[in-house]
């Protein structure tokens, strides 16, 4: 069965200060794998997805993910973070066919921005 | 652009008391699923559906019943609430197909005393 692990429960950053969250998956063919991002109160909204390809997948709002195969990792990078990045981001993994097509997702990581 | 519409957004029930969430669609997506989210657990697939008249089981279906007679609606049904059931639920929607990114609603916040 697939997995997906973020190591990190919650990270704070200084605004400005550039950032990465760490996510592992477990799945036996090639993934197709997601990052999410959840503000309070609200639901989830994509911010990258990979499928096969370039292995560095850039996203809306400055995001960007390397995918590294020989690590079965996805991390998710941004340069320079601003205020409005606090939120909740949430990695997930894709599995099944057209029939039975499933999403799992890791437990999250909460961000922190500091002035 | 309405894309995935979840009522109520909040609601307070009895152990015991039946309730229905709704969860509409104007995408014309084929699939549709239910998740709940849990402090700590990240998101869990309760049921999901690939077109209507079709669904099946997700990672903890127990306590929960789905129906999907359009390709609208996809209402998420708890026949007899139980505290454990206390959770933001989340709908999401998608084209077919392994990949396809998931459209959410914003969420409906239950609890159950």
């Amino acid at each position: 069965a697939q997995s997906v692990t973020q190591p990190d429960i919650h990270i704070t950053v200084s605004e400005g200060a550039s950032l990465e969250l760490r996510c592992n998956y477990s799945y036996g063919a090639t993934p197709y794998l997601f990052w999410y991002v959840q503000s309070p109160g609200q639901g989830l909204q994509l911010l990258l997805k990979y499928f096969s390809g370039d292995t560095l997948v850039q996203g809306i709002k400055g995001f960007e993910a390397e995918f590294k195969r020989s690590q079965s990792s996805f991390n998710l990078r941004k340069p320079s973070v601003h205020w409005s990045d606090a939120a909740e981001y949430f990695c997930a993994v894709g599995e099944g066919g057209a029939g039975s097509y499933q999403l799992t997702f890791g437990k999250g990581t909460k961000l922190s921005v500091i002035p | 652009n309405a894309g995935v519409t979840q009522t109520p957004k909040f609601q307070v029930l009895k152990t015991g008391q039946s309730m229905t969430l709704q969860c509409a669609q104007d995408m014309n997506h084929e699939y549709m699923s239910w998740y709940r989210q849990d402090p700590g657990m990240g998101l869990r697939l309760i049921h999901y559906s690939v077109g209507a008249g079709i669904t099946d089981q997700g990672e903890v279906p127990n306590g929960y019943n789905v129906s999907r007679s359009t390709t609208e609606d996809f209402p998420l049904r708890l026949l007899s609430a139980a505290p454990s059931q206390t959770s933001v639920y989340f709908c999401a929607s998608s084209t077919n197909g392994r990949g396809q990114p998931q459209h959410f609603g914003d969420g409906t916040r239950l609890s159950i005393l």
